[in-house]
């Protein structure tokens, strides 16, 4: 399984751009990179993935090294509802095809929103 | 994006009980759904996947006596701790994965599960 390393915690002012940064260095060509978060006691919830492109949508925009070896997720404005655990994931392909995966959890980065 | 429900939202219960926790997919079938652990302060475990009409795959550790599950339809599956234990209160949190969807895999809000 490709391993993710993610800094423990960061701190964003409201309405600056929080960049949340993640090493995935022994990601495999046919991985793909997610990113989901989770608001204390609460599901995670999906918010982008990417596979070699820079990946943009309504909540936040996905930097993917040219090598693939790390990502960034960029949330715009960061705002108080923000604050969360995010976890930065690489999908493992649990048949070839990848039609089926699994998604493991790392230890994520807590991100606190400060106003 | 899909619903994922949970019932119950929380459950306490006495030590030696059985108590199950069911998952439904609101408005997609769901062919595949995922079990996780969470315990304080700690990142998400997976426990099992299962498929629908099919026996559930459990992650190394856990025990498929203990920790039923049941995936009898596209919108439900069930996880059973059986004979619960103080040490098995935890955060479980179900997901399900449509095969249409593809990448997207949407995740219920979990249970709280406190054994006395």
């Amino acid at each position: 399984d490709a391993k993710t390393t993610q800094p423990p915690s960061m701190d964003c002012a409201e309405g600056r751009a929080a960049n949340l940064p993640c090493n995935h260095s022994t990601i495999s060509g046919n991985e793909y990179v997610y990113w989901y978060r989770q608001i204390h006691s609460q599901g995670p919830q999906y918010i982008i993935h990417g596979l070699k492109n820079n990946e943009t949508n309504e909540m936040a925009s996905l930097i993917i090294t040219e090598d693939r070896k790390s990502s960034t997720l960029i949330l715009p404005h960061a705002t108080l509802r923000d604050t969360a655990v995010y976890y930065c994931i690489v999908r493992v392909a649990l048949l070839s095809g990848g039609s089926n995966y699994k998604l493991t959890f790392g230890k994520g980065t807590l991100l606190t929103v400060n106003p | 994006g899909a619903v994922v429900s949970q019932h119950p939202s929380w459950v306490i219960c006495k030590s030696g009980t059985s108590v199950k926790i069911e998952c439904r997919s609101l408005d997609f079938q769901a062919t595949t759904m995922f079990w996780y652990r969470q315990f304080p302060k700690q990142s998400l475990m997976l426990m099992a996947t299962s498929n629908e009409g099919s026996k559930a795959t459990y992650e190394q550790g856990v025990e498929k006596d203990k920790f039923l599950i049941n995936h009898a339809s596209l919108t439900l599956s069930t996880l059973t701790v059986t004979s619960a234990h103080p040490e098995d209160s935890s955060f479980y949190i179900c997901s399900a994965r449509e095969r249409l969807q593809g990448h997207e895999q949407f995740f219920g809000p979990g249970t709280r599960l406190t054994v006395l």
